[in-house]
């Protein structure tokens, strides 16, 4: 009964490149979401995903940020032309049904983006 | 500014003393979550509180909500060095879950 799969758990990009960061949600969770943690801070949300839809994406940047959660396969966050300030360590979660109140979510173990 | 204010941010305490971290906020929530986050790791609920003065306990973990949905707080007793890891509280807020910044706890042996 695998939980939320996040990978590579590490990531090394030049200024410049491309990352890709995917998440495989726990078996049936259905909703997505995306958050970006830097030292010593909390997390930031990013975007909220359903499958194959994005439902809130207010707390992505405009530029450069995009996410997918296609009908297969996992979701995707990819960053263009990445710059030292995209260095963080960028979590999913998933939850099993539509986001109420007290909703659990299951996290995964991130992914760590080092820009050079 | 946060939406939901953590102190102390840092605490270093020995093994077997009791403490307490605090969430606070100028807004009312529907409910607040606990998280604990180890290194390296994706943070795990603890638990959720959702009636005002509600108290919740697990364990050595008493966590409390405020009577009027703003502030929650969360104390250990007897803490042991597995009760180290960063601290976080959450609150549903439109369509997402907001975070603050974590009390960071260290327990010494």
């Amino acid at each position: 009964n695998a939980g939320v799969m996040q990978n590579p758990r590490h990531l090394v990009r030049r200024r410049g490149q491309e990352a890709r960061l995917r998440c495989s949600p726990v078996k049936g969770h259905s909703h997505v979401y995306w958050y970006r943690q830097l030292p010593e801070e909390g997390l930031k949300f990013m975007v909220y995903l359903q499958k194959e839809n994005i439902i809130d994406e207010s707390g992505m940047p405009k530029e450069r940020f995009s996410a997918e959660f296609p009908k297969e396969g996992p979701s995707i966050l990819r960053i263009q032309q990445v710059v030292r300030g995209d260095s963080a360590a960028y979590f999913c979660a998933s939850s099993p049904r539509v986001r109420a109140t007290n909703e659990k979510l299951f996290f995964g173990s991130g992914t760590q983006l080092s820009v050079l | 500014t946060q939406l939901l204010e953590q102190s102390p941010q840092f605490l270093s305490i020995q093994e077997g003393e009791n403490l307490t971290v605090y969430c606070n906020s100028s807004s009312v929530f529907s409910s607040l979550q606990w998280y604990r986050q180890e290194p390296g790791e994706g943070p795990v609920l603890l638990v959720t509180v959702v009636t005002g003065g509600e108290v919740k306990k697990l364990k050595r973990l008493t966590f409390q909500f405020g009577d009027a949905r703003k502030d929650s707080s969360l104390h250990i007793t007897a803490a042991q060095p597995g009760d180290t890891g960063l601290y976080l509280c959450a609150g549903a807020w439109a369509n997402d879950m907001r975070f603050g910044a974590g009390t960071r706890l260290t327990v010494k042996p």
